[in-house]
């Protein structure tokens, strides 16, 4: 497997437009998660999914975010409009839910990141 | 506060010492997750810990739940293990709080 595969893996855009990122998690995983890294802030979870359904995106900033997961083999996070204060990386990863008993490590596995800057 | 806190937040050291990064937590959890990411920013799982100790290579974590800490060594310490390692607590819900990091320089 290629492992969890983000795009684009740098962004420049200009306040105000919309941005939208992209992951396809590793096959099989049924849990993926969106988190954003800042050098204030550090790693923060925005959202997170189990079988496509979103659980928890009490992390999301505001409404001019949202993410989606369609199938079991994609998800975006939209920001529109951007603003400046957005710039960061922003991380996509997966996981197999831990099932006691199962043998699922629940280890993480991360994405290359997608570098975004708002001007 | 942080539910989860490191320390030290930064970390110089020689070739060959033996390095220790703390993880402390104030909550139960179903389990802790030792990360690593490099300077060209992508970040790998070390360990996932619910209990006891585990070993890869030259580092070991080890996590002691009833006083909800956890601490990642590293022997024989090499240049190349210059990262920040980030603590994360995984909850039942699967939600992650992440440390703040801990950013280990070795000097050759």
């Amino acid at each position: 497997d290629a492992g969890v595969i983000q795009s684009p893996r740098h962004e420049v855009t200009e306040m105000g437009q919309e941005v939208t990122l992209r992951c396809k998690p590793i096959s099989g995983h049924d849990y993926l998660f969106w988190y954003r890294q800042t050098m204030m802030r550090g790693l923060e979870l925005l959202i997170y999914f189990n079988n496509n359904v979103p659980i928890d995106d009490s992390g999301m900033p505001e409404d001019r975010f949202s993410a989606k997961m369609p199938n079991a083999s994609f998800s975006t996070l939209k920001i529109q409009p951007s603003e400046p204060r957005d710039s960061a990386v922003y991380f996509c990863a997966s996981s197999l839910g831990v099932v006691r008993g199962s043998g699922n490590t629940g280890e993480l596995f991360f994405g290359e990141g997608s570098r975004l800057t708002v001007l | 506060k942080n539910e989860v806190e490191q320390s030290p937040q930064n970390l110089t050291a020689q070739e060959g010492e033996f390095i220790t990064i703390n993880c402390s937590y104030s909550v139960g959890i179903s389990a802790l997750h030792w990360l690593q990411q490099h300077p060209g920013g992508g970040i790998v799982s070390l360990f996932m810990l619910s209990s006891g100790k585990k070993k890869h290579g030259r580092l070991i974590a080890t996590i002691n739940i009833q006083e909800k800490h956890s601490s990642l060594h590293i022997t024989a310490s090499h240049p190349r293990d210059s990262a920040v390692y980030i603590c994360a607590v995984r909850y039942p819900n699967e939600k992650l709080t992440f440390g703040t990091g801990t950013r280990l320089t070795i000097i050759p």
